[in-house]
């Protein structure tokens, strides 16, 4: 496709399931972004991959948070236990490369509703 | 760390108004400045950008430059739209290495007719 795509768009959870948010980044890019978007909290980065490996995971908020990325392209965002303030819109973005003038484009989003 | 602070919305305006949102910065290094545009029930989209000091970022009637003397990338339209009615998030990326983009909180703008 043109843009990046995720999957699902929107995922209604009970506490303590676990949750898969899958992306698809533009083809040919080797930079991949997770962000979570919430009321309270804004915009996070999550985690960034750079083909397969991920040198940041700063952001992920505990270890219930887990990625990966394969064939340098899908990746699945993966929340263990769920709570409820991990309530949000997870957004993934993607870029050419990584460097710091490159343009992220973002998909739309799955909006996250844990009960 | 890196930090953007963007003005609180909502603002409200006329249609053919002029608009300002004031941006700005906090960095260590160099970094390159956004400005994205989220349209209700959108993505976002990247609306301009600015890679280095003095530079003018500009789409779609938006003007925004980029001004490291105030640390500063304020957001501006001659004549606002009721289409542009949307949020709007200033950021930042680190031009060192890679490039997580640091938001500001997000300031939403309303035009009416």
């Amino acid at each position: 496709g043109a843009g990046v795509s995720q999957s699902p768009s929107n995922k209604v959870t009970e506490k303590g399931k676990d949750v898969e948010l899958r992306c698809d980044p533009i083809s040919g890019h080797t930079a991949l972004y997770w962000y979570r978007q919430s009321l309270g909290q804004g915009l996070e980065f999550l985690i960034y991959f750079q083909g397969n490996s991920a040198p940041d995971k700063s952001g992920l908020p505990s270890d219930r948070f887990s990625a990966e990325r394969t064939g340098g392209s899908v990746s699945t965002l993966t929340i263990q236990r769920t709570q409820q303030e991990d309530s949000a819109v997870y957004l993934c973005a993607s870029s050419w490369t990584s460097g710091g003038q490159e343009t992220q484009y973002f998909g739309p989003g799955t909006r996250l509703l844990v009960l | 760390g890196d930090s953007v602070t963007q003005m609180e919305g909502p603002v409200t305006l006329s249609e053919e108004a002029f608009l300002t949102i004031n941006c700005t910065y906090t960095a260590t290094g160099y970094p390159s400045l956004f400005w994205y545009v989220q349209y209700p029930g959108e993505g976002l989209q990247l609306l301009l950008k600015a890679t280095k000091a003095d530079d003018k970022g500009s789409n779609k009637g938006f003007e925004a430059t980029y001004r490291k003397e105030t640390t500063s990338f304020h957001l501006e339209k001659g004549s606002v739209q009721v289409s542009d009615s949307a949020v709007y998030f200033c950021a930042l990326s680190d031009r060192r290495g890679y490039s997580t983009l640091t938001f500001g909180k997000g300031t939403m703008l309303l035009v009416s007719p």
